[in-house]
């Protein structure tokens, strides 16, 4: 019983290059969003989806891109690493596309840019 | 739009003391709640969730919460605390039973615990 898993677990990126953190579930869950977490500010919304092809925006997409290509999957990409994206990440799901039955967090990606 | 607000940063409390984490949310329906607790370098673990009907909900490891309407609050309670409570925790606030936006969570910025022997 995986849950959701992230790779990597660390990454050290340098200033400029890009990047894709992986997560998979395998709770067939529709429900699948990004956070970033950062000391003092709690958990803020990068991207979420509803469901296979569908995405949207959270409160703080710029410098990100997600897609959705299957249920499992929902990949984060970092498109040109800036040091104010050094923060610790975290991918959830929730059962039937309804977040508020409380998420399932996987273990996080602590990315530090340079 | 929907806020938590958790207005105590750290607190330390001595083992098999009780404890009280505090969160006061805002939001204009009946709001989904939740706390998360964070051990050092773990994601997050659902601790309890309050949807509808009794205000007092129990939880895992011997926490439970109260949801208070009149005072827009959801504090978490433990009536004796052990070492390893020690940790880092959230309060939580959704939407409703509703996909697209109103499905996610909107976070507390955290209670840090620590419990002195």
């Amino acid at each position: 019983n995986a849950g959701v898993t992230q790779t990597p677990k660390f990454q050290v990126l340098k200033t400029g290059q890009s990047m894709t953190l992986q997560c998979a579930q395998d709770m067939n869950h529709e429900y699948m969003s990004w956070y970033r977490q950062d000391p003092g500010m709690g958990l803020r919304l990068i991207h979420y989806s509803v469901g296979a092809g569908i995405t949207d925006q959270g409160e703080v997409p710029n410098g990100y891109n997600v897609s959705r290509s299957t249920t499992e999957d929902f990949p984060l990409r970092l498109l040109s690493a800036a040091p104010s994206q050094t923060s610790v990440y975290f991918c959830a799901s929730s059962y039937g596309g309804q977040g508020n039955y409380g998420y399932t967090f996987g273990s996080g990606t602590r990315l530090t840019v340079v | 739009a929907q806020s938590v607000t958790q207005p105590d940063i750290h607190i330390t409390v001595s083992e098999g003391a009780s404890l009280e984490l505090r969160c006061n949310y805002s939001y204009g329906a009946t709001p989904y709640l939740f706390w998360y607790v964070q051990s050092p370098g773990q994601g997050l673990q659902l601790l309890l969730k309050y949807f509808s009907g009794d205000t007092l909900v129990q939880g895992i490891k011997g926490f439970e919460a109260e949801f208070k309407r009149s005072q827009s609050s959801f504090n978490l309670r433990k009536p004796s605390v052990h070492w390893s409570d020690a940790a880092e925790y959230f309060c939580a606030v959704g939407a409703g039973n509703y996909g697209g936006s109103q499905g996610n969570l909107i976070f507390g910025k955290g209670t840090k615990l620590s419990v002195k022997p």
